[in-house]
């Protein structure tokens, strides 16, 4: 069965260092997400991605952080100055279609980001 | 402004006993309604959605949910729990359009012998 995949599981950095999250979604899904969860806190919506572009995005989405699908299989999640706050496990998920029956985001199983 | 409530943050129930964990949403619509599962270490599993029709859906591993409109619930239960059910169970609305999910804060489920 197709799985969205994320590496790496765990990523330790030190604060102000860039961090690249990968993930690569099911293969002919057209819709690509980034979540995260802070420890003992919901899951949160970052960003999401359609066409090359971002389509919608949340007010933790700052310039700080950046999407990108370099090919034809990965998606990038870019955070370039890493604080303490952003601590927390990324999840990365995809889609086939828009919207309508059946068509549920599926997500990778996640990357532990530790900003020391 | 849309959100989604698991009141219930941490619940331990018996082996064989009956399950139901609370999930309440605020939309201004009628959103397309999901139950998640995370296993330690794992990613977030599909268990059942809801789209349209009827309102009781089925998911996976026994798992079923009911839709109330007047209630604005989407409560998820299982006859009989098995012990590898213990995990953390997520609610989770979406737009019919597509977009992103808002979720629960989560309810964590443990299972005694």
């Amino acid at each position: 069965e197709p799985e969205v995949t994320q590496t790496p599981s765990h990523q330790v950095t030190q604060m102000g260092q860039e961090v690249i999250l990968r993930c690569v979604p099911i293969s002919n899904h057209l819709y690509f997400y980034w979540y995260r969860q802070i420890l003992g806190q919901k899951v949160e919506f970052l960003v999401s991605f359609y066409n090359n572009e971002i389509s919608e995005k949340s007010e933790i989405f700052d310039d700080q952080f950046s999407v990108e699908r370099p090919d034809g299989s990965n998606f990038t999640l870019k955070i370039r100055s890493t604080k303490l706050e952003d601590s927390a496990m990324y999840f990365c998920a995809s889609r086939l279609l828009a919207g309508g029956p059946g068509n549920e985001q599926f997500f990778g199983p996640g990357t532990r980001l530790t900003v020391l | 402004a849309q959100s989604v409530t698991q009141p219930d943050i941490h619940i331990t129930v018996s082996e064989g006993a009956s399950l139901e964990l609370r999930c309440n949403y605020s939309y201004g619509a009628t959103p397309y309604l999901f139950w998640y599962v995370q296993s330690p270490g794992q990613g977030l599993q599909l268990l059942l959605k809801y789209f349209s029709g009827d309102t009781l859906v089925q998911g996976i591993k026994g798992f079923e949910a009911e839709f109330k409109r007047s209630q604005s619930s989407f409560n998820l239960r299982k006859p009989s729990v098995h012990w590898s059910d213990a995990a953390e169970y997520f609610c989770a609305v979406g737009a019919r359009g597509g977009g992103k999910l808002i979720f629960g804060q989560g309810t964590e489920l443990s299972v005694k012998p």
